[in-house]
């Protein structure tokens, strides 16, 4: 079963525009929400992450958006650069109990960004 | 610099054989897991450790076994058994007490079946 559910699967995008990436989710003890970057051939990198006080965080281009009640969390990727063409992953984990740390993954959205 | 390191990035396995991925890690994170990554699946565990001589299967465990007898590393046995071991091998670690904070990736082995 699913723990994180990510899509689209690929995005195709002109430079300069939006790219938003939409993850949901169905455990509530959830507690931290990470985005990661990955380039071909690379591991992937953290991004940026959010935890559920806050419905939103903005880094530089970057921004996530948090709906705790319809339990959903999405990417934005402001003025996308041909650099940002990557696979994305959503992630969600919760603090508490055996599974510590552990993250679930969404199964990636493979973004391209045309010049 | 701290960090992750797998090796070997490519490796190519002939059918029947065990192959050894290894994964070293200079972070002090007590806890390291084993992710596959097929194209259109995402990451999917098989098998993680929160502290050194201990360790769980994750999702897709089976063919594959692992040891933690040193804190730093983490190696991971592709057997015979796993049907289908063509696919990306990514090592992780994160931090003890912090959920999600300091997931650190390797740069991966490519593992092909010839």
């Amino acid at each position: 079963q699913q723990q994180v559910k990510q899509s689209p699967q690929s995005l195709i995008v002109q430079k300069g525009g939006i790219s938003i990436i939409n993850c949901a989710y169905e455990n509530t003890a959830f507690d931290y929400f990470p985005w990661y970057q990955q380039f071909p051939g690379k591991g992937p990198a953290l991004l940026i992450a959010i935890r559920p006080d806050v419905s939103e965080k903005k880094e530089g281009r970057f921004t996530i958006s948090f709906n705790k009640s319809a339990k959903q969390f999405s990417l934005h990727i402001m003025d996308s650069q041909p650099g940002d063409s990557a696979t994305y992953f959503c992630a969600a984990s919760r603090g508490r109990g055996s599974t510590l740390g552990r993250l679930y993954f969404g199964r990636g959205t493979q973004l391209t960004v045309w010049p | 610099d701290g960090g992750i390191t797998q090796s070997p990035k490519y490796l190519f396995r002939k059918e029947g054989q065990n192959v050894t991925l290894s994964c070293e890690q200079n972070l002090n994170h007590d806890a390291m897991y084993w992710y596959r990554q097929d194209p259109g699946q995402g990451l999917r565990l098989i098998y993680y450790s929160q502290i050194v001589n201990d360790f769980q299967k994750g999702d897709i465990a089976e063919g594959y076994s692992v040891s933690r007898e040193k804190k730093e590393s983490f190696p991971l046995t592709v057997t015979s058994a796993q049907k289908n071991p063509t696919a990306f091998y990514l090592c992780a670690s994160s931090k003890p007490g912090a959920p999600g904070y300091g997931y650190t990736f390797g740069s991966g082995t490519r593992l092909t079946v010839v």
